[in-house]
This record gives C-alpha cells, structure tokens and sequence, in this order.
C-alpha cells in the first residue's frame, strides 16, 4: 500500500461545477496536510494546508480533514478552466523537530481538467 | 521577488557522464529538499537538509548519487555515471524548519541518451 494514495482521475468537469479531489493516507500519527498545484510543465505550488479535522476554506477552495478515517479532501467551488491541473496531496510526517518534519511525502497526484 | 533558482534547466546526457545539478534556495531559508518526479513514480523526495546538514537521503541511490550544501546559498545533487532511468525533472525546494510551505524551484529536466 503506497503511503499516499489518490483517485486515480483524470477528472474533468464542466465550468462552474465542484470539483472534489480525495486522498488517504497511511500513516496514522501524521500531523499536516497540504494540496499543491501543479501546471503542465510546471513546478509544485501551494493552494492549501490543514492540521485539524474538519473543513478549511479559502477562497473556492476547502480542504476537509477526517483523521479517524486518514482521509483529505479538495473542494474546488465555481471550477475554471484555469483550475486545469494536477494536484498533488502531500502529507507530513509527525515528529515536530525530529528528522521526519518538513518532510512531505506525496501522492501520484489527480489530473483535473475543467472544461468550457 | 525572492525565488529559488536552479541550474542548469534542461541537461541532456549520455549514459555514463556525471551530471551536476546547481540549487539556489530563498535567502533566509534553512531547509532544503531535492526531489524527482517522473510518470511512474511522482515526486519523490531524494535528499533532506536542515541547517546545511543532511537530515536524510534515504531516497537517494547512494551508490551514484550525492547531494551537499558547500554554502548555505548553494546545494547540489551529483550523479555519477548518470543511467538512462535517471531521466527524469529533479526539483529543488526550500523553507523555513518551521515554517509551512516548501517553495519549489523550476525544476532540471534531465535526460540520459
């Protein structure tokens, strides 16, 4: 079992549709969570972070946290075709200080097309 | 505009040659990461710095690859003989210990004939 896993997509959706990105992870004691973008070509960004269950909006964008269920989730409200992209889960492991923190470890990454 | 900087950007190869990649990361930050990604694997993080010391480089084939930070400016990943599956785009990215965002830099997209 991969430590980080996503649905495998592509996922296409029409503009202005909700686009919902899932992600599990393994690893039961880790602590951070982020969703970065990547466009084609292109490096990593940062869209989002979230360490606490529940939901955290910004913007068109809210990421869920489930740790009973090692789940992460991305909501992505009013979808454009600038949202075109693949997004990347990224969990962190758990020792704040040791040697694991800082460290991401990522997903395979879900491919989002939105399409006029 | 404060960024990281990476070189070379594109690195063509033949199988055998050493290859050098430069990473510049944001002034100020302490920590320091290589990755690769490729179709197969994703991003996978090779190499770990924190403070110029090499905090883990478990993902790193250490038989022919290195990673250093001579200066807290300047890091770098080494391949030596570089392989045909070593194609692939390495990325440098840096941040703060505590700090929540790891900024990446525009990546080497390297390939090994």
């Amino acid at each position: 079992q991969k430590e980080v896993e996503q649905n495998s997509g592509p996922l296409s959706v029409p503009e202005g549709a909700i686009a919902s990105l899932n992600c599990t992870y393994s690893d039961r004691g880790s602590q951070s969570f982020f969703w970065y973008r990547q466009y084609s070509g292109k490096s990593p960004e940062l869209i989002m972070f979230i360490y606490s269950n529940g939901d955290k909006e910004d913007g068109r964008f809210t990421a869920q946290l489930n740790k009973a269920s090692q789940y992460v989730s991305l909501l992505i409200r009013d979808s454009q075709p600038s949202d075109s992209a693949t997004y990347l889960c990224a969990v962190m492991g758990r020792n704040a200080g040791g040697t694991s923190y800082g460290k991401l470890t990522f997903g395979q990454g879900t491919i989002l097309t939105v399409h006029p | 505009d404060a960024r990281v900087t990476q070189t070379p950007r594109h690195k063509v190869t033949e199988m055998g040659q050493e290859v050098t990649m430069r990473c510049q990361p944001i002034l100020g930050h302490n920590t320091v990461f290589w990755y690769r990604q490729t179709m197969m694997q994703g991003l996978e993080l090779l190499a770990y710095f924190r403070n110029r010391a090499p905090l883990d480089d478990s993902g790193m084939p250490k038989d022919r690859f290195s990673a250093e930070m001579p200066d807290a400016t300047l890091a770098t990943l080494k391949i030596q003989p570089s392989e045909p599956r070593d194609s692939a785009v390495y990325f440098c990215a840096s941040g703060l210990l505590l700090g929540v965002e790891q900024f990446f830099g525009p990546g080497t997209r390297l390939t090994v004939l």
